[in-house]
This record gives structure tokens, sequence and C-alpha cells, in this order.
């Protein structure tokens, strides 16, 4: 059984960068099956994808944070991570971690999420 | 992107009953790329349903899924104590993937 289990700060200020971890159990990440992905949900947006990585490498983001995402991988912990920089109040919101069973289209990668982590609540506030 | 609609954004019914929710998409979801979540408080969305209508591992047999196009339909057979909870349709037949708003079904 797949497990993911996110980890970071729960309180940020404005304009800093937000950094969470997702550790993988029961599964590797090194996975040629499967993508890893973010996705964020709060009461004004509801659940949006961020983005998702394939082995350390491959990386696919959602064009509307893409200018302040970076997600990475790191194999050997079997681990993924989250960077968001120079958030806002508007970025509070959980952060869950899931596992992206993916396809290719002409638009770009695309797929559902079956294993979730159990989030972790990120507060941006001065 | 595509936005998706769902409806009603209440669903007010008793055990036993049977629960109809409607997902709506602004475009066509290609290949019936169309998943169906269930969230209950506190705890991280479930996959019910991809491909609009196989189930996931370990769902059971009350929950199925239908549609193509830009209408899909998630169907609770007989509703049991623990299927009180949000349900959300996820399209990712073109990318970002998107999600509803969601629909809440609550105990009448």
């Amino acid at each position: 059984q797949v497990q993911l289990q996110e980890s970071g700060p729960g309180l940020l200020k404005p304009s800093e960068t937000l950094s969470l971890t997702c550790t993988v159990s029961g599964g590797s990440i090194g996975s040629s099956y499967y993508y890893w992905g973010w996705i964020r949900q709060s009461p004004g947006k509801g659940l949006e994808w961020i983005g998702s990585v394939y082995f350390s490498e491959n990386t696919h983001y959602n064009p509307s944070l893409k200018s302040r995402v970076t997600i990475s991988a790191d194999t050997s912990k079997n681990q993924f991570s989250l960077k968001l920089s120079s958030v806002t109040a508007a970025d509070t919101a959980v952060f869950y971690c899931a596992r992206h069973q993916y396809y290719y289209q002409t638009s770009g990668l695309v797929g559902y999420f079956d294993y979730w982590g159990q989030g972790i609540l990120v507060t941006v506030s001065s | 992107e595509i936005v998706l609609t769902q409806s009603p954004g209440t669903l007010s019914l008793s055990p036993g009953e049977r629960a109809t929710l409607s997902c709506r998409a602004s475009q066509s979801v290609s290949s019936s790329y169309l998943a169906w979540y269930q969230q209950k408080p506190g705890q991280a969305p479930r996959l019910l349903i991809y491909g609009a209508s196989s189930r996931a591992t370990g769902i059971p047999d009350r929950f199925s899924g239908s549609g193509s196009g830009t209408d899909f339909t998630l169907t609770i057979s007989r509703l049991e104590p623990e299927d009180f909870a949000v349900y959300y349709c996820q399209q990712y037949g073109s990318s970002p993937q998107t999600f509803g708003p969601g629909t809440k079904v609550d105990i009448k």
C-alpha cells in the first residue's frame, strides 16, 4: 500500500518561499509508471493542481503558478519537494502530495491522482 | 482550461436512497478522461472513479460513473452512512487538469 506524508512549516510571512516535502513509502518514486504531484485546496479556489515530477528530471506545472513553482525529486530518499516563491495570503491552503497516474496529451501532462497524503495546512500571514 | 460545473451544490438524502451527481465541462473532455473523488472532513480526497466509469481499487459497486463529452454523472445506488461527504469531479483530458467545485451529500 502506497503511503505519502507531507512535511514542512505551517506558517509563512508574505513574500517568503514555501517549502514542503513529501515522503513516499510502499512504492518507489523512481518507478517509470507514475508522476508524483502536488495539489492544493483553498476555500476560494477549491482543488488546484500545482505540478508533477517524474524521476528527478521531468516536471510539468500549472501555467497559473509556473513562474513561482519548482518541484524536484530525490529518489535516494524516496521524497519529492515543492517550492512556491513570493507567497501571499492567497496561497493559504491545504497542500497535498499524490501519486499521479499520467497520460500525455498535446496540451501537456494529464492524469488522475490515486494515492494522496493526509495534507498539510500552510497559512500565509504577517 | 476546461472549467467544470457540478450540480447540485448540496444534495440532502436519507440512507438507502439513490444519489445522482452531475458534472458538466465547458468543452468536451477527450477520451472520457474524467475522475470522481470523495472527501470527508479533515481527510484527503479519495479516488472513486477514473476514465468516467472505471471503479478504483476497493471501491464498492454501489458507486458508478457514466457519461462522455461534456456531461458526466456519478451515481450512488443506495447511500450508506459512510457515503455522506463531498464529491469532486476532475477532468484530465486537457492540461491543466482541473477539478469541479464539489457536491455535498448530506443527511436529510
